[in-house]
């Protein structure tokens, strides 16, 4: 069955350092990927969506690579700051969705 | 901004009786989805309707059924509400696509059953 991995554990990085997550998967083939970002008690919100025939995808502080022989995407987030501090999902699908488990990320003053 | 509005974000309720989670979009988007978070689980697919009357199962549609009578308003139902369904439930919507629009969520449902 479809799978989608991504770290349980919570990272801890310092403020100003590059946060990296990663999302594996497994037995699929999607076209798309997105991530999104969800604060306690609240829903996740879109941050970038990148699509199978691009490397990388940019947006501010973010940056998203996806590579399809690895099956994998990483998140990358440069210049971290404190109220970067969340929990980050990364989802494949169709016309429906597959959510990862999150990682939790801490950025540390 | 689009934005998804949840009826309650805290509810409790009693086994067996029948729970209705209310969800409403303003962006007359096409699709929407139910779904439910447990820690460790992620977010699982409850249903999602992709049009007013049409739905679909996702993949735990166990113990729920869902309305969708117009396109702005997606109801979630527990027939019968046992203490497993206790969790944060949490409602999408998108307009329609291959994995290519982003959802939007609203700010979820935390129910107890008791």
């Amino acid at each position: 069955s479809q799978k989608i991995e991504q770290n349980s554990e919570a990272l801890n990085i310092q403020e100003g350092k590059t946060a990296t997550l990663t999302c594996n998967y497994t037995n699929y083939s999607p076209a798309y990927l997105q991530w999104y970002r969800q604060d306690p008690g609240r829903g996740p919100v879109f941050l970038l969506l990148i699509r199978e025939n691009e490397k990388e995808k940019r947006k501010e502080r973010l940056k998203v690579t996806f590579d399809t022989t690895l099956k994998q995407s990483l998140f990358h987030i440069t210049a971290s700051q404190p109220a970067d501090s969340a929990t980050y999902l990364c989802a494949l699908g169709t016309y429906k969705y597959i959510f990862g488990t999150g990682t939790r990320l801490k950025v540390l003053a | 901004d689009v934005k998804v509005t949840q009826s309650s974000r805290y509810l409790v309720k009693r086994t067996g009786e029948k729970v209705f989670l209310e969800c409403v979009q303003d962006m007359d988007h096409e699709n929407m989805f139910w779904y439910r978070q447990d820690p460790g689980l992620g977010l699982r697919l409850i249903y999602f309707s992709y049009d007013v009357k049409m739905k679909e199962k996702g993949d735990i549609p166990e113990g729920y059924s869902v309305s969708r009578e117009k396109k702005e308003r997606f109801s979630l139902i527990l027939e019968s509400a046992s203490t497993n369904q206790t969790s944060m439930y949490l409602c999408a919507s998108s307009f329609p696509g291959e994995g290519n629009q982003p959802q939007h969520f609203g700010d979820g449902t935390r129910l107890s059953i008791l």
